[in-house]
């Protein structure tokens, strides 16, 4: 167990809908990271945020916005959806979120869009 | 970050020591090598990392060559839990104190534990 937290496990919905993924980092962690994973991708970076700030993007869509609150925890938010963006999102956390940090990821969640 | 290489996959019999290399030649001297596992579709685990001298944890080891442009981890006595995807991960340090971008990975190397 990594200490990150990520709701939920499984996520069904359809396309053109939106959905929020959350995420709790480990105690103490400032940063936090989104990656996604789908078959034909790879784990592929998508957002960092830093103590409540955007700090890095990387192949996040447009469609795509994160965020993250006072309490540390982040969420993303996927909306007109697609039938490509059923994957495995990930959320990692790190204490300062500087180049040589080590990330700690949580145990996803499966989005699949019908 | 330095691009690295890796075998798609290895076999190796339960209890015997799981060797799997990477090979980072173009690797720069603020670079460091990371190791993470992906055990089927959970979220990846951080393994052990190293800068230029050889690492030792409670789940591996990391032997990094002299010119550093090689690494191989140690698996002492793989079990059948280690079963999973293995990458190497190429890290630059950021001596801006500012942001990293995120973590890239490669295809890894699918590592099958064989009863």
């Amino acid at each position: 167990d990594s200490g990150v937290t990520q709701t939920p496990k499984h996520l069904i919905t359809a396309t053109g809908q939106r959905v929020t993924l959350r995420c709790s980092p480990r105690s103490g962690d400032l940063s936090v990271y989104w990656y996604q994973q789908s078959l034909d991708q790879g784990l592929q970076f998508l957002i960092q945020y830093y103590n409540g700030e955007e700090r890095a993007k990387g192949n996040i869509l447009e469609r795509f916005s994160a965020q993250q609150f006072p309490d540390l925890h982040s969420e993303l938010n996927l909306s007109s959806l697609e039938l490509g963006d059923s994957a495995l999102y990930f959320c990692a956390s790190s204490v300062t979120g500087t180049g040589t940090d080590t990330q700690y990821f949580g145990p996803g969640t499966r989005l699949t869009v019908l | 970050d330095a691009k690295t290489t890796q075998p798609p996959s290895m076999d190796c019999a339960e209890g015997r020591a799981a060797n799997l290399p990477c090979n980072h030649s173009t690797i720069s001297g603020n670079e460091y090598v990371y190791w993470y596992r992906q055990i089927h579709s959970q979220g990846p685990q951080y393994i052990i990392h190293g800068l230029k001298n050889n690492e030792t944890n409670e789940m591996a080891s990391l032997i990094i060559t002299e010119d550093r442009k090689s690494s191989t981890l140690i698996l002492p006595h793989a079990t059948l839990r280690d079963t999973a995807v293995y990458y190497c991960i190429v890290r630059a340090r950021s001596y801006s104190g500012g942001g990293a971008d995120g973590l890239t990975f490669g295809k890894g190397t699918h590592l099958i534990i064989q009863p």
